[in-house]
C-alpha cells in the first residue's frame, strides 16, 4: 500500500510568519493529494488539494506544491494567524480502480500571537 | 445539507460489551469510509464502501470489527467484544464518485472509551 511520511510533527511559528509542512509518498502512480485541517476536538476538513497535472495551487494564504519526480508535496501557509493553529494532515491517493487515500501522521501547528 | 451524521457522539462501555456506531452519509454521495483516530496510530482507514458494497476492508483490525451498509443512507460499525485498546475516535466520511479522487466530508466522530 501507499506510505505517506509527514514532517515536522510539531511546528511553532510567530503570528505573521510563514509555515511549511512537507510530505513524501511512495506510490509513483498517486495522482491526488489533499490536505486536511483538524482543529482541536473537531473533524478533519479539506483546505486544499492538488492533482498531478499541476505543480502548484494557491488559495489566498495557503498554497500547495507538488514535485512528482521526487514524490513530495508541501503545504505553505503565509501570514499565519492564531486561527491557523490546528493539526494538518497530508494525504495521497493510491490503488487501481477504486482508489483510496492514505493520510500522513499529522503536523501540529501552533501560531504564537 | 446536514453533512455526515454520526451517533452516538460519545460512548463509554465496559470491556466485552458490544458497541455499534452509526453513520448517515451526505445524500448523493457514493462512497463511505470508516476511520479510527488515535494519538499513537493517527488516522487509519478501516473500511471503504462504494455504492453500498464493501470495496476494501484491509484496515479492519480483526474479526471483532464488522461493518455494514444496508442502504445508501446508513452504515454501522460494530465491535464485539470491545477491548480497552479499541478506545479511539471513530470517524465516518463520505464522498462523491469512487472516493479516492474526491473530497471526503467527515462526520463529527464518535469518541469511544472502553473501560
Amino acid at each position: 500500500g501507499e506510505n505517506v511520511e509527514q514532517h515536522p510533527s510539531t511546528l511553532s511559528v510567530q503570528e505573521g510568519d510563514s509555515a511549511v509542512i512537507k510530505c513524501t509518498y511512495s506510490d509513483s502512480a498517486s495522482n491526488y493529494f489533499p490536505w486536511y485541517k483538524q482543529e482541536l476536538g473537531k473533524r478533519p476538513q479539506l483546505i486544499i488539494d492538488i492533482r498531478s497535472n499541476v505543480g502548484e495551487k494557491k488559495d489566498q494564504r495557503i498554497a500547495v506544491t507538488l514535485n512528482k519526480t521526487a514524490k513530495h508535496f508541501s503545504l505553505h501557509i503565509t501570514e499565519t494567524q492564531p486561527e491557523d493553529s490546528a493539526v494538518y494532515f497530508c494525504a495521497a491517493s493510491f490503488g487501481e480502480g477504486y482508489q483510496k487515500v492514505t493520510f500522513g501522521t499529522g503536523t501540529k501547528l501552533q501560531v504564537i500571537p | 445539507d446536514a453533512g455526515v451524521i454520526q451517533s452516538p457522539r460519545h460512548e463509554v462501555t465496559e470491556m466485552g460489551q458490544e458497541v455499534t456506531l452509526r453513520c448517515k452519509p451526505i445524500s448523493g454521495h457514493n462512497s463511505l469510509f470508516w476511520y479510527r483516530q488515535t494519538m499513537m496510530r493517527g488516522l487509519e482507514l478501516l473500511i471503504y464502501f462504494n455504492n453500498n458494497v464493501p470495496i476494501d476492508d484491509s484496515g479492519m483490525p480483526e474479526d471483532r470489527f464488522s461493518a455494514k451498509m444496508p442502504n445508501a443512507s446508513f452504515s454501522t460499525l460494530k465491535i464485539q467484544p470491545s477491548e480497552p485498546r479499541d478506545s479511539a475516535v471513530y470517524f465516518c466520511a463520505s464522498s462523491r464518485g469512487t472516493g479516492g479522487q474526491e473530497t471526503q466530508y467527515f462526520g463529527p466522530g464518535t469518541r469511544l472509551l472502553v473501560l
